[in-house]
Formats: structure tokens, C-alpha cells, sequence
């Protein structure tokens, strides 16, 4: 177990829905990383919060964005899905304050299904 | 062309053989070097990184950097069918202050160690 917990574990949904993933970072970790891996992309970088604020931003689409709240758990919400947004979400948070995404640990993921 | 490339495998194994799994890179920016093991439907989970070049042994792993030639490799020792999962190369450059915050992965190699 990371101790970084992402709920729900599986979401299906109809396209052109809206859908809200949360993430839990382990404990003392002010970093949050959002990462979506599909079968044809693989794995890669949306978006890094740091204690509240966006610190960097990846291949996220327009319909995407995501959240830092003040008790440090992040929420990406992602809108008007398409079947091609049909991937596993995952959630990683960097140890301490610090944003060292070399050092970072992934929750389970959530699995979405568009339909 | 990707930034990281991976040789998809699938490898499969005798029990006990060693591993060898590579990844080539373009970008001269990236300093950190990660290998992940990923289960199937489970979060990637970290199994070592490197900075810079060099060599760094951890039990049976064995990683290896070569800057110069924009090459890694993980090495598995006396492999095991719990090895058995899909293996994930990650690059990060440093940004401001010393810090990473989004990591580039390649495509993954599945590995299949046979009792």
C-alpha cells in the first residue's frame, strides 16, 4: 500500500458526461501529480499541484482540470467525455514538501469507462 | 519521434535467468532516471532511481545509465515468477530549485518469468 488512496476505483460513464476523481496524497506530501494511462499513449503527465497552487501542467485537455484543496486531497474533474477518454487515472503524491516527482508514489488508480 | 522508447515485449523467462530491460531516450535535459514495476490493474510502484549516470544495486536489481549513448537498463538477478509484471522506464529533467514534478515514461515491457 503507497498511502496514496484514489476513489472511486472504477467510474462508468456515458459520453458527454461530467466525472470527478479524487485522490488522497499520503500523509506530509504537499505534491499531487495527475497521470492517465491507455492502452495507446501510455502513461502520462496531466497536471502537479503544490500545497494548493498548479505547478505544472502536461498533455491535459481543455476538458480536464483539477484542484488542490487546503487539506492537500486533489479532485481532477474531467467533462463532455469522449470514448477516447476511456483510461486509468492515477494519482501520485512526492515525499515531504518538496515537488520530486522522481520520489513520487502512485495510488491504484481509477478506472474509467466511457460508454 | 518519443521523447522515451521501450521494447513492448512481451520477455518471457526460465525461472532464475537474468533479466535485461532497456530504454533509449532523446532528450539530453533529463537527469532522473526510474524504473517502475506495475502489476496488472495496480498503481506503478517504484523500484529505484538514478541521477545523472552511473550504476545502483538493490537486492536482485541492478540499474545502469549511460548519458552518453541516451541509454538505461534495469537488470534482474536470479528472477523470480513474482517478477513476473509490467516494467516502466521514467525520465524527469530538474527544473527550478532542484526539483522534478512530471515524469516521461516509456511504453513498458511485460515480463513473464516461467516456473
Amino acid at each position: 500500500d503507497s498511502g496514496v488512496t484514489q476513489t472511486p476505483k472504477h467510474l462508468i460513464t456515458a459520453t458527454g458526461q461530467r466525472v470527478t476523481l479524487r485522490c488522497s496524497p499520503r500523509s506530509g506530501d504537499l505534491s499531487v501529480y495527475w497521470y492517465q494511462q491507455s492502452l495507446d499513449q501510455g502513461l502520462q503527465f496531466l497536471i502537479q499541484y503544490y500545497n494548493g497552487e498548479e505547478r505544472a501542467k502536461g498533455n491535459i485537455l481543455e476538458r480536464f482540470s483539477a484542484q488542490q484543496f487546503p487539506d492537500l486531497h486533489s479532485e481532477l474533474n474531467l467533462s463532455s467525455l469522449e470514448l477516447g477518454d476511456s483510461a486509468l487515472y492515477f494519482c501520485a503524491s512526492s515525499v515531504g514538501g518538496s515537488d520530486r516527482a522522481h520520489e513520487a508514489f502512485f495510488g491504484q488508480g481509477t478506472r474509467l469507462t466511457v460508454v | 519521434q518519443k521523447e522515451v522508447e521501450q521494447d513492448p515485449g512481451p520477455l518471457s523467462v526460465p525461472e532464475g535467468a537474468i533479466v535485461s530491460l532497456n530504454c533509449t531516450y532523446s532528450n539530453s535535459a533529463f537527469q532522473y532516471f526510474m524504473w517502475y514495476r506495475q502489476y496488472s490493474r495496480k498503481g506503478p510502484e517504484l523500484l529505484m532511481y538514478t541521477y545523472s549516470s552511473g550504476n545502483k544495486e538493490d537486492g536482485r536489481f541492478t540499474a545502469q545509465v549511460d548519458k552518453s549513448s541516451k541509454y538505461i537498463s534495469l537488470f534482474i538477478r536470479d528472477s523470480q515468477p513474482s517478477d513476473s509484471a509490467t516494467y516502466l522506464c521514467a525520465m524527469s529533467a530538474l527544473w527550478y530549485g532542484g526539483a522534478t514534478n512530471k515524469l516521461i515514461f516509456g511504453t513498458g515491457t511485460l515480463l513473464a518469468v516461467q516456473p
